[in-house]
């Protein structure tokens, strides 16, 4: 079936730069993205990847995908306070909903000043 | 502005007493769906809807229902809450997958709920 899994929890320095893993189980996922949620708030989407890149750069942003070991990781460089929030990675589900997003746990980033 | 909108943004509520949460887009969005969040869980699929009249179960539809009339309202309704519902529920939106570009989803602002 389909799951996404990332780790919970990750704390870094203002300046520093953070990196987010997930690992997903759908090979036939076209599209991975991240999305971000600061507290008390909806999901935004980040940024997104399509399965035949291995990388992306968006600003701050780098995503790099490895589809031989289904890894997916969002790169923050110079973290910011304003950075803070839970980050999802998603794939898009398939079958008879191709919108269908499956979400992983979440990581909450912590930026210390 | 184009926005998810639901409501209420925080409710308390007793075991068995129904109660319905609306979700109102402004895109002219056809696909819909009801996630709930809840930690080390992630987000998960309650229901889904493809277009007007048109309905689907999620990954965790137990104790809940939707309904689709109109393309831009989206309620999710709990006829029996029970304590396991608590939780924290975004509605969200997206045109239709094309499959040629990225279909990003809209995200409500979220309502906490509590079943005591």
């Amino acid at each position: 079936g389909e799951d996404v899994e990332q780790s919970l929890f990750l704390s870094v320095r203002e300046g520093d730069s953070s990196v987010i893993n997930c690992t997903y189980t759908d090979s036939s996922s076209t599209y991975l993205y991240w999305y971000k949620q600061e507290p008390g708030a909806g999901l935004q989407l980040l940024t997104y990847i399509f399965s035949n890149m291995d990388m992306k750069q968006d600003q701050r942003l780098t995503v790099l995908l490895n589809k031989k070991d289904k890894h997916l990781s969002l790169r923050i460089a110079d973290t910011q306070t304003g950075d803070s929030a839970i980050y999802f990675c998603a794939e898009r589900g398939y079958g008879g909903a191709t919108n269908k997003l499956i979400f992983g746990t979440g990581t909450l980033l912590a930026v210390q000043p | 502005e184009a926005q998810v909108t639901q409501n209420p943004r925080y409710l308390i509520t007793v075991t068995g007493k129904k109660l319905t949460v609306t979700c109102s887009q402004n895109m002219n969005h056809e696909y819909m769906s009801w996630y709930r969040q809840d930690p080390g869980l992630g987000l998960r699929q309650i229901y889904y809807s493809m277009n007007v009249e048109v309905t689907d179960k999620g990954d965790v539809p137990e104790g809940y229902k939707v309904s689709r009339k109109e393309k831009r309202n989206f309620p999710l309704i709990l006829e029996s809450p029970s304590p396991n519902q608590t939780s924290l529920y975004f509605c969200a939106s997206s045109p239709p997958d094309r499959g040629r570009a990225p279909t990003e989803a809209f995200f409500g602002q979220g309502t906490r709920l509590t079943v005591v």
